[in-house]
């Protein structure tokens, strides 16, 4: 079964500065896509950023950007030039290709201080 | 462009009780998908609803049960409520696959229900 791991579950980060959120995650599949949402406190998910498996090239989404290792199964998440705005609950997920069920770690509490 | 919908955003019940949620999907979207987030935790799949059948399933008992209706809108059922039912419950509306060709960018989740079970 496929699992999804985040190993820190605060980080804080100065206004401004640069951080970095990791992800492991564990399958035998070859064709996936792995992402990160972000959960403010009105609770709903938003999808930050999305990186297809097949796709050698890192994503990026403005401020966001991921380091995808496929061999060492690694999605970690940068964001950088920090926001206020950024402090909410990140959380990565995985999808393996056309079974539409998103499988998501327990997450990482952002705190960004001004 | 309606987002997704749910209903109520809070309850309370009481252990032994059965609870209805309610989602109304994003305006275009027909599949809906149900997840529960436990305090602390990531949201856990439930099951999906496509063309008013449940589609798959995750590793939930029987007494979670859906129904997603012409409009596409979907209620998730959960019978006999235990204390460890309490979490948010979020929805989220998608294209099924193989339609949708940019998977993620396709779901849209709600804010969801709180529900407390005492």
């Amino acid at each position: 079964a496929q699992t999804v791991t985040q190993s820190q579950p605060e980080m804080s980060v100065q206004e401004a500065e640069t951080v970095t959120l990791s992800c492991t995650y564990d399958t035998s599949e070859n064709n996936y896509y792995l992402f990160w949402y972000k959960q403010p406190p009105s609770r709903q998910m938003i999808l930050v950023i999305r990186q297809e498996a097949y796709k050698q090239q890192n994503a990026t989404e403005n401020r966001f950007s991921v380091n995808f290792q496929k061999a060492a199964k690694s999605f970690s998440l940068k964001i950088s030039d920090s926001q206020l705005g950024d402090t909410a609950m990140y959380f990565c997920a995985f999808e393996e290709y056309n079974t539409d069920k998103l499988i998501f770690g327990t997450g990482t509490r952002l705190q960004v201080f001004p | 462009d309606a987002g997704v919908t749910q209903s109520p955003t809070h309850l309370i019940k009481t252990r032994g009780q059965q609870v209805t949620l309610r989602c109304s999907p994003k305006s275009g979207h027909d599949t809906v998908s149900w997840y529960q987030q436990a305090l602390g935790q990531g949201p856990q799949f439930i099951f999906q609803y496509y063309e008013e059948e449940e589609r798959q399933r995750g590793n939930f008992p029987d007494r979670f049960s859906g129904h997603q209706f012409p409009n596409y809108s979907s209620e998730l059922n959960v019978n006999a409520l235990l204390l460890g039912d309490s979490a948010l419950y979020l929805c989220a509306s998608s294209y099924p696959s193989p339609h949708s060709t940019a998977r993620g960018y396709g779901y849209t989740f709600g804010s969801g229900t709180r529900l407390t079970v005492v």
